[in-house]
């Protein structure tokens, strides 16, 4: 089994919500990471979480918060987003951190209005 | 800081035609990931090259690992339509490096 779930699937909201991306594995992966997607473009990097603590931030606006309560899971709390923000996110964890293989999630589809 | 070169950045095919992608670097690699995504999914592995010289066969597609782990190609053999996607080379090194992707479109 080598399944990342995420959801919701899709997502839209408003400038001043608050909303939250969720990420599982079941697979014993202690290194989870965070990527945003543009159309036709490679993922970019935001976080990554080695046993549970951050352990690289991309430089990312501070609107976006990651949380990884557990080894299983991880969340990404998004408050005040700007229009810009709007993109596929996408989960994916490996073994361990710098592990070759990441495996991962299908993604998030978010709209900011 | 790793680059990997990825080209072309679009391909546009009939069905049944060969095609070759290609991923080149000025840097070594612990290993190279290839993967495939279709519009609104994530990013699905296909292979994962480790070995200077390697060749790794998935029915019709051959992936081939340069002999100093600086470049790789993908071939895809008598393609078709579900081959249609964005095919993304990444290499290991700490952090996944991506290259900037290629858009196949193979046409029925």
């Amino acid at each position: 089994d080598t399944e990342v779930t995420q959801t919701p699937k899709h997502l839209v909201m408003g400038m001043t919500n608050k909303k939250s991306l969720k990420c599982e594995q079941h697979m014993g992966h202690r290194a989870m990471y965070w990527y945003k997607q543009k159309a036709k473009k490679p993922p970019e990097l935001m976080f990554v979480y080695s046993y549970e603590k951050l352990s690289i931030n991309e430089s990312v606006p501070s609107r976006f918060s990651p949380e990884c309560p557990n080894s299983s899971l991880l969340n990404l709390h998004l408050h005040a987003l700007q229009p810009e923000d709007s993109a596929l996110y996408l989960c994916a964890s490996s073994l361990r951190q710098g592990q070759d293989i990441q495996y991962f999630g299908a993604g998030t589809r978010l709209s900011v209005l | 800081t790793q680059l990997l070169e990825q080209s072309p950045q679009f391909l546009s095919i009939q069905e049944g035609e060969n095609l070759t992608v290609y991923c080149n670097s000025s840097s070594v690699f612990s290993s190279l990931q290839w993967y495939r995504q279709e519009p609104g999914e994530g990013p699905v592995l296909l292979v994962t090259v480790v070995t200077g010289g390697e060749v790794k066969k998935l029915k019709r597609l051959t992936f081939q690992f340069g002999d100093a782990r600086k470049d790789s190609s993908l071939h895809i053999t008598a393609a078709q339509p579900g081959d249609t996607g964005l095919y993304l080379c990444a290499g290991s090194g700490g952090k996944l490096t991506f290259g900037q992707g290629t858009i196949l479109t193979v046409h029925p």
